[in-house]
């Protein structure tokens, strides 16, 4: 079974300050995702990384797959109280199939 | 308005009592999964299928029937629920191959007492 283990798992900070969250594992993965979920609702796609070393900026989120493709991060730049919710990264099987492998999960809470 | 719907989003039921958790989707997608999501243990792969009459077991099956009749719809079904299911349960869809993007339902809340 492939396992993503995200860190930290809970994180509180203040508005305006930078932090990274991190999603590693021991597997390689085909491709990888990040998704934001706020309370009542489902997770909502960030975004897709899928070659090694691959960088993608979204307004102030950056995320980066590793070279390997076994660990990615995410890095928020001067965080707001808009980016509180619980993000999960995601790991798609380098098998051929379809599956999906999600992560820990990480609880971000933004004080203003 | 593309969407996934689940019902019902809150459901208490009791240890033993047959109950089914329905999830619909309006984007034609061949892909649809069925996740449960309980504190530190992220989302967790129940059943999915990739088409109709198509599903298979994922990473957690043990007590749970899915079926495929329809590409639309996707129920869940416990055929004699414990407290050990009280969770938060999501359907989710894609597109087939080679698309990746998952849209998830709204989620439903389930306690067994």
């Amino acid at each position: 079974t492939q396992l993503l283990e995200q860190s930290p798992q809970f994180l509180s900070i203040q508005e305006g300050e930078n932090l990274t969250v991190y999603c590693n594992s021991s597997s390689v993965f085909s491709s990888l995702q990040w998704y934001r979920q706020e309370p009542g609702e489902g997770p909502v796609l960030l975004v897709t990384v899928v070659t090694g070393g691959e960088v993608k900026k979204l307004k102030r989120l950056t995320f980066q797959f590793g070279d390997a493709r076994k660990d990615s991060s995410l890095h928020i730049t001067a965080a707001q109280p808009g980016d509180t919710g619980l993000y999960l990264c995601a790991g798609r099987s380098n098998f051929g199939n379809e599956k999906l492998t999600f992560g820990t999960g990480t609880r971000l809470t933004i004080i203003p | 308005e593309a969407q996934v719907t689940q019902n019902p989003r809150y459901l208490i039921t009791v240890t033993g009592k047959k109950l089914t958790v329905t999830c619909s989707q309006n984007m034609n997608h061949e892909y649809m999964s069925w996740y449960r999501q309980d504190p530190g243990l992220g989302l967790r792969q129940i059943y999915y299928s990739m088409n109709v009459e198509v599903t298979d077991k994922g990473d957690v099956p043990e007590g749970y029937k899915v079926s495929r009749k329809e590409k639309r719809n996707f129920p869940l079904i416990l055929e004699s629920p414990s407290p050990n299911q009280t969770s938060l349960y999501f359907c989710a869809t894609k597109l087939g191959r080679p698309y990746n993007e998952q849209f998830f339902g709204p989620g439903t809340r389930l306690t067994v007492l």
